[in-house]
């Protein structure tokens, strides 16, 4: 079955770091880019980084530069993503979405396919 | 970055009502836009890409259509499991990818 299947919930307090996974079944995982979303409370989605997970290149929004760090283990088709220096506004439901592109030379696509979501709580 | 409005905000309808949702661009996305149906504790679900191309699956109740900075998502006989939020996203520039802040469609 074709799934990302993501981590279970956590609470962390300020100033730490978290480190989320999502790991793909039922498709050559080194084929797609996987993209991580999140949503915090009442808020809608936001982009906030990705891996080619074929070569491992990555590319993160503006917002999270310094603290956000995504890696893969190819063996067991899993990405991770680390977030440090939590705070508050951090909390939210973090989702890994895997992106079909346009075409091979085209980097643009859409995301057709979602995991469930890891909620982190930031709280002291 | 593509800054995406939605309109309305929240779509209040009945079973077997026709809905019409609204995405702006601030700029033009040409075609590369994408409409997803998310619903509390379940991943989101890509509904449309390409602006007007339906995902695997997808009932053909939801269409989509619009070009450059209009576009428009029509669900026709709207049933149960329709009630949910909706979203868009443009993905013609990027990175930021950028997705509106959603219209909840209740009963």
């Amino acid at each position: 079955q074709v799934q990302l299947m993501q981590s279970g919930a956590e609470v962390q307090k300020p100033g730490a770091s978290v480190k989320l996974s999502c790991r793909a079944s039922g498709y050559t995982f080194a084929h797609y880019a996987l993209h991580w979303v999140r949503q915090a409370p009442g808020q809608s989605l936001e982009w906030m980084g990705w891996i080619n997970s074929g070569n491992g290149n990555t590319e993160h929004a503006e917002k999270f530069q310094g603290r956000v760090a995504i890696y893969r283990d190819t063996s067991a088709a899993i990405v991770y993503m680390e977030l440090s220096s939590l705070r508050s506004e951090d909390t939210a439901m973090y989702f890994c979405a895997r992106l079909v592109k346009k075409d091979y030379f085209d980097s643009r696509g859409h995301f057709d396919l979602w995991g469930r979501g890891t909620l982190i709580t930031v709280s002291s | 970055e593509i800054v995406m409005t939605q309109s309305p905000a929240t779509l209040s309808v009945s079973p077997g009502d026709r809905a019409t949702l609204s995405c702006r661009a601030r700029q033009s996305v040409s075609s590369n836009l994408a409409w997803y149906q998310h619903k509390p504790g379940q991943a989101p679900r890509l509904l449309i890409y390409g602006a007007s191309t339906r995902a695997t699956g997808v009932p053909v109740r939801f269409s989509g259509s619009g070009s450059g900075t209009e576009f428009t998502l029509t669900i026709s006989g709207l049933q149960s499991e329709d009630f949910a939020i909706y979203y868009c996203q443009q993905y013609d520039n990027w990175p930021p990818f950028t997705f509106g802040p959603g219209t909840r469609v209740e009963i």
